[in-house]
This record gives structure tokens, C-alpha cells and sequence, in this order.
């Protein structure tokens, strides 16, 4: 079946650390994937995606490059702020039908101290 | 910007009790979903709703839940007899007919307490 694994948190960093969360999938057929960003107390948002295999989705300085061969699709940003403190999950969407519903993983929580 | 609404923020009810969960999607919207997350776990799918009715469901969706879109504008959530599991965050989502899927539009969710 469809599944999504993201490293296990809660991950702190000090301000302008690099941020690594893995993430891989199992699918059938060809998903489309995404990174969603929870803020304290907000819904979820989404961050960045990509469509295709060697898509490289990015967005506020985070960026996330879809691998098929490793069926991975980590999430990475060179400096985080402790702004970025928030909940992250990866997801997928099974295929590109429209309200199919999308798969997420267990979120990674993110603390970034000054 | 518009936005995806939900009320209540938080609703505590005793077990057994009937539970509505309301949400205002983004009103050029046409799919609606509900997703719920329980305290340290995974956001987990239940519903997708289309045209009037539902297009997918998760096992979770049981005889016990229950959607409807009673006006132009909300969209529900019905727990017909809630019990301690069904303590959770739900979230209320919706997207544009065109546009990526998978791209969902998220309330801030209503946190739901049964005793």
C-alpha cells in the first residue's frame, strides 16, 4: 500500500544550523509529494512539492528534491531561524486524481533555540 | 487570503454524546476533506467529499460518521456516538477543482475532548 516514514523528533538546533528530515514513501504508480509546515497553534500549510521523479520543490528556503530511485523526498534548508520552529510533515498524494486523498507521515517537530 | 474556518476550536463531551464539527471551506472550493490526528500519531485521512457525496473514505469512517454539506457553505462532521478514541484534532481541508492535487487548503482544526 501507500505509506510515508519521516525520521523520528523532535530535532533542535541552534539558529543557522542546517536542517536535515528525511523522508521516504512506498507507492504504487507515480505520487506527487509534498512538505506541509504546522505552525504553533495554526492548521497545517503547505511548504513546497514536486510532481515528478527529479523535481526539486523549494519555498522559503527549504527545498526538497523528489529521488525514485531512493524513494526519498528529504526536506533540507542551509540556515534555519527560530522562526522555523513548527511540526513538518511529508505527504504524498497516490496519483493525480483529483480528491484522492493525501498520505501523510508522523510530522517531525522542529525546535530552533538562538 | 482566504481561508479554510472551523468551529468549535475545542469541544469536550461525554462519551456516548453526538458530536457536529463545522467548517467553512475557501468558497470557490469544490472537494472537501476531513483528516483527524491524534495526540502523538499521524495525521490520518477519513473523508473526501465531492459533487454532494462522498468520493473516498478511510476505514476509520465507520457507521458512526457522517458528512454533510447542509448549506452552500459549511460542511460537517457527525460523530454519531463518540467514545474516548475519537479524542483528536480534525482538521477540515479543501481545494480548487483545478490545481495540484494534493495541494489542500487546512483549517486551524477543531480539538475534540470525549470523557
Amino acid at each position: 500500500g501507500n505509506s510515508v516514514t519521516q525520521m523520528e523528533g523532535p530535532v533542535t538546533l541552534s539558529e543557522e544550523a542546517f536542517l536535515t528530515i528525511n523522508c521516504t514513501y512506498t507507492a504504487t504508480g507515480y505520487p506527487s509529494l509534498f512538505w506541509y509546515v504546522q505552525y504553533p497553534g495554526e492548521g497545517l500549510q503547505l511548504l513546497l512539492k514536486a510532481t515528478k521523479a527529479d523535481d526539486k520543490g523549494s519555498n522559503k528556503g527549504f527545498e526538497a528534491t523528489y529521488r525514485k530511485e531512493t524513494t526519498s523526498f528529504h526536506l533540507e534548508k542551509g540556515s534555519v531561524q527560530v522562526s522555523d520552529s513548527a511540526v513538518y510533515f511529508c505527504a504524498l498524494s497516490p496519483n493525480n486524481q483529483a480528491g484522492t486523498a493525501l498520505i501523510f507521515g508522523k510530522g517531525t517537530t522542529l525546535s530552533v533555540s538562538s | 487570503e482566504p481561508e479554510v474556518t472551523q468551529t468549535p476550536s475545542h469541544q469536550v463531551t461525554q462519551m456516548g454524546q453526538e458530536v457536529i464539527l463545522r467548517c467553512v471551506p475557501i468558497s470557490n472550493h469544490l472537494y472537501f476533506y476531513w483528516y483527524r490526528q491524534i495526540l502523538g500519531q499521524k495525521v490520518e485521512f477519513l473523508v473526501s467529499f465531492y459533487n454532494n457525496e462522498i468520493s473516498e473514505k478511510s476505514e476509520i469512517f465507520d457507521d458512526q460518521f457522517s458528512v454533510e454539506r447542509p448549506d452552500g457553505s459549511n460542511f460537517t462532521l457527525k460523530i454519531r456516538s463518540t467514545k474516548l478514541e475519537d479524542s483528536a484534532m480534525y482538521f477540515c481541508a479543501s481545494r480548487p477543482t483545478m490545481g495540484p492535487p494534493g495541494e489542500l487548503f487546512f483549517g486551524e482544526g477543531s480539538r475534540l475532548t470525549v470523557l
